[in-house]
């Protein structure tokens, strides 16, 4: 089965309003990243862990690689938040980064 | 499961050197991307590309060329690599831009 599995799969919050996009590991990550993909295809690099939680602006994102899995928390969300959120995890050594399948994020207004 | 290899597996070259990553992906996907890997950093974009001749800017594309020879091929240049370049590299593709990225195994560089 997939090592990552990333939840819910869509989205949809009203502006103002926030929610939290989760990835759970099915074995042992040694860290975590998140992104999320623009309507031009970029990878923008949201946060970087290692560990702990880290918070930048409206998020807010945690790590327990114990407990295996990942949060990314969305508060007052705003039009220019939607697209599609995706985690990818480090297993570690020469592996490969493991990506969620994606959630898909629409703001309305 | 789409077939993405990379070559070489390892490279070792000297400061001032010219290297060339290649990456091949057998499952004509439009989208081809090239990251580095790093600890305390994670995955960082170089460059990506949507098909033959294109190529697009990522998050860290300084010092790096990238070439998209065909829809199979595409290879990043380092063609006066420095120790900063140590690195894991990753390429990947997708069939387009929201779908799931394949990777390969990996390019480990060092720049002595």
């Amino acid at each position: 089965g997939d090592q990552v599995e990333q939840s819910p799969s869509a989205l949809s919050l009203h502006e103002g309003t926030g929610s939290a996009l989760r990835c759970n590991f099915t074995t042992t990550m040694r860290a975590v990243q998140w992104f999320r993909k623009n309507s031009r295809g970029s990878l923008i690099n949201l946060f970087y862990l290692a560990s702990g939680t880290k918070e930048n602006g409206r998020l807010k994102s945690a790590f327990d690689s114990k407990e295996r899995y990942s949060t990314l928390h969305i508060r007052d969300a705003q039009l220019e938040d939607s697209g599609t959120y995706f985690c990818a995890a480090e297993a570690g050594g020469n592996y490969k980064p493991t990506f969620g399948k994606g959630t898909s994020l629409v703001v309305h207004p | 499961e789409a077939a993405v290899t990379q070559s070489p597996r390892n490279k070792v070259t000297v400061t001032g050197g010219n290297v060339t990553l290649s990456c091949r992906q057998t499952n004509s996907h439009n989208y081809m991307y090239w990251y580095r890997q790093d600890t305390g950093h994670g995955l960082r974009l170089i460059h990506y590309s949507y098909g033959a001749g294109n190529l697009q800017i990522g998050d860290v594309p300084d010092g790096y060329k990238a070439t998209r020879t065909t829809q199979e091929d595409f290879f990043l240049l380092l063609e006066l690599a420095s120790p900063s370049q140590t690195s894991l590299y990753f390429c990947a593709s997708s069939q387009d831009i929201q779908d799931t990225q394949y990777f390969g195994p990996g390019t480990r560089l060092l720049v002595l």
